[in-house]
């Protein structure tokens, strides 16, 4: 079975922190997301990777950056982290074509 | 442009009858449909999807979902519901010529009443 992790269930940090959320596949997967969850909102695209050392820009991914330098690994940066970042943070990966995304517990990010 | 659009936000359901959770969809080209289940502070499940071939998909836990081309829609459907069925349910579609991004709508809670 595919399994996504994330690093953290639960975080607590304050205001202009810098805040490092990381999640690992082990499916050698070539696609990785990150979304954010909010009540109403739905999930968010705030970034996603093709490829290692790639990355595109989701809809929301101001306030926000991401890293990939190997291929099972991609972290989320809050580089000063805001109370509006406060948030369900959830970390995916997929094949590269037309298959499902697998997701990971999530992180549940409360920034004081 | 992309979407993917759940039109209620909450459906009430009782126990032992059938359910119907809506989605419609935008999106250009061949849509690549998906069905996530999310219980409380977990992440996403997948339930089923439609890639192609029938019109009628079944997935896990007693899950079918309906692809209807004309009227865009792919609804989610069980025949009978169970209280372990109350969970939140997304809908989602992969743009296969936009980098294979996947896109949410914005979540339908199902509530299963005994």
């Amino acid at each position: 079975d595919v399994k996504v992790t994330q690093s953290s269930r639960y975080l607590v940090k304050r205001t202009g922190e810098k805040v490092f959320l990381e999640c690992v596949q082990d499916m050698d997967h070539e696609n990785m997301f990150w979304y954010r969850q909010d009540p109403g909102l739905g999930l968010r695209l705030i970034y996603f990777s093709y490829d290692v050392k790639m990355k595109e820009k989701g809809d929301i991914p101001e306030g926000y950056s991401v890293s990939r330098e190997k291929k099972e690994r991609f972290s989320l940066i809050l580089e000063s982290a805001s109370t509006n970042q406060t948030s369900m943070y959830l970390c995916a990966s997929s094949e590269f074509t037309g298959l499902e995304a697998f997701f990971g517990q999530g992180t549940r990010l409360t920034v004081v | 442009a992309q979407s993917v659009a759940q039109p209620e936000d909450q459906v009430k359901v009782a126990e032992g009858n059938p359910l119907t959770v809506k989605c419609t969809y935008s999106v250009s080209g061949n849509p690549y449909l998906f069905w996530y289940v999310q219980y409380p502070n977990r992440g996403l499940q997948f339930l089923l999807k439609y890639i192609t071939g029938d019109n009628l998909v079944k997935g896990s836990y007693g899950f079918e979902a309906e692809f209807n081309k004309s009227q865009t829609s792919f609804h989610l459907k069980k025949p009978s519901a169970l209280v372990s069925d109350s969970a939140l349910y997304f809908c989602a579609v992969r743009a296969l010529y936009n980098f294979n991004k996947f896109y949410f709508g914005s979540g339908t809670k199902l509530n299963v009443k005994p």
